[in-house]
């Protein structure tokens, strides 16, 4: 069955940097769009960067333009997250997300990992 | 983007009785050349992840129960529970995909047993 299990997360200053992981297995990695999602402590879910299944195109949050940076390894089955200039408002629980459908443009997300906390503070 | 407003905030329903949450789009997430609203809902128990329930608005994820269930086009949408179970406590999330960039949830809905 697919999983999808995320590491990296941590307590990070402002103006720091993180890379998160996510190892993916159970399913044909290089044919699906992958995400990171996250929630905020006590708050809603929040998208924040996607890439294709080919790597060919990523999109992200307005607010994390610039700072983050999504790749994949597929020869690897593992989705990462290059997270620089951290801030304050970045501190959420990350989830590595899934789409439904092989080489989608765009979709739902079927399968979620268990999500790493990213917590920036001073 | 594309705002998601979901209602209510929360809500109390009694064992057995239906609940009903609601979410409307700023704009149509229909795509006319396919016939497909870009809606999907999630489940998301305390210190789990969201979980799949429903996807093009109506159709169920396999596994999911049949006392779930999705309707609505165009902007508004609805996710019915039936005849609720002690084990849907829950928040539920709304999910619009017609924009991938980007993608926009609702602010979630709390559903607890009355």
């Amino acid at each position: 069955q697919v999983q999808l299990v995320e590491s990296g997360g941590g307590v990070v200053r402002p103006g720091g940097s993180l890379r998160l992981s996510c190892a993916a297995s159970g399913f044909n990695f290089s044919t699906y769009g992958m995400h990171w999602v996250r929630q905020a402590p006590g708050k809603g879910l929040e998208w924040v960067a996607e890439i294709w299944y080919d790597g060919s195109n990523e999109n992200y949050l307005d607010s994390v333009k610039g700072r983050f940076s999504i790749s994949r390894d597929n020869t690897q089955t593992t989705l990462y997250l290059q997270m620089n200039s951290l801030r304050d408002e970045d501190t959420a629980t990350y989830y590595c997300v899934k789409d439904g459908r092989a080489e989608a443009v765009t979709d739902y997300f079927a399968s979620w990992g268990q999500g790493t906390l990213v917590i920036v503070s001073s | 983007d594309i705002v998601m407003t979901q209602s209510p905030e929360s809500l109390a329903v009694s064992l057995g009785e239906r609940a009903t949450i609601n979410c409307k789009s700023s704009r149509s997430v229909l795509y006319r050349s396919n016939n497909k609203n870009y809606v999907a809902w999630y489940q998301q128990k305390p210190g789990q992840p969201p979980k799949l329930l429903i996807y093009w608005a109506s159709t169920r994820e396999s596994g999911v129960p049949d006392r779930f269930s999705g309707s609505g086009s165009g902007t508004d949408f609805t996710l019915t529970i039936s005849s609720l179970q002690a084990e849907d406590a829950a928040v539920y999330y709304c999910h619009q995909y017609y924009n991938n960039s980007p993608h926009t949830f609702g602010r979630g809905t709390k559903l607890e047993i009355k």
